[in-house]
């Protein structure tokens, strides 16, 4: 079945540090997702990429979407506490209704 | 705005007791899902549903049951809780079906079993 793995699985940076994680999916996919989950809450929705090569910014996320369509980043400038959080990122393979997943990348601040 | 409602938060049951997880969303999304989250594996999909009567299969399906009798409601049931169910359960809907679309998740449901 399809596998959706992010490295790093964990990830300490210092306040104002860049921070980037990485996701590979088994499969080519129709789009990919990007959700953020704070400590103790649930998963919330950040963005959608569904082109080749895409590449979306907000404020100081940066997303890009592989040209392959397998691949994904996500990628924080001068990290700020407020960052702190697993991210995720999740994808269905074309033509398919399920959305699977990535292992996560838990992102912790030092002041 | 209520969104995805589930219930319980909590809950604990010992082994080969029953129990249903309710979700509830009053956005009139078609797609309804549940997850499970454990530590380092991420979020798998247990069972999905693209409209009122139809369900179908995730990653990890086996131990629960699913039903879809309105757009409003999917509850998951545990038949014989097993401790390998101890997990943070997740129900998330979006507005149409296909393979795009943001999720909205619910709260969680931490579920122990002894």
């Amino acid at each position: 079945g399809q596998q959706v793995m992010q490295i790093p699985q964990y990830q300490h940076v210092q306040e104002g540090e860049d921070f980037t994680t990485y996701c590979n999916s088994s499969t080519t996919l129709s789009n990919i997702q990007w959700y953020k989950q704070r400590p103790g809450g649930h998963p919330v929705f950040l963005i959608q990429l569904v082109k080749s090569g895409e590449v979306k910014k907000q404020k100081r996320l940066t997303f890009q979407f592989g040209e392959a369509k397998k691949n994904s980043s996500l990628h924080i400038t001068a990290t700020q506490t407020t960052d702190v959080g697993t991210y995720f990122c999740a994808g269905p393979p074309q033509g398919n209704e399920k959305l699977t997943f990535g292992t996560g990348t838990r992102l912790t601040i030092i002041p | 705005n209520a969104g995805v409602t589930q219930t319980p938060k909590f809950q604990v049951l010992k082994t080969g007791q029953s129990m249903t997880l309710q979700c509830a969303q009053d956005m009139n999304h078609e797609y309804m899902s549940w997850y499970r989250q454990d530590p380092g594996m991420g979020l798998r999909l247990i069972h999905y549903s693209v409209g009122a009567g139809i369900t179908d299969q995730g990653e990890v399906p086996n131990g629960y049951n699913v039903s879809r009798s309105t757009t409003e409601d999917f509850p998951l049931r545990l038949l014989s809780a097993a401790p390998s169910q101890t997990s943070v359960y997740f129900c998330a809907s979006r507005p149409g079906t296909g393979d795009t679309g943001e999720l909205f998740f619910g709260e969680g449901s931490r579920l122990t079993v002894l």
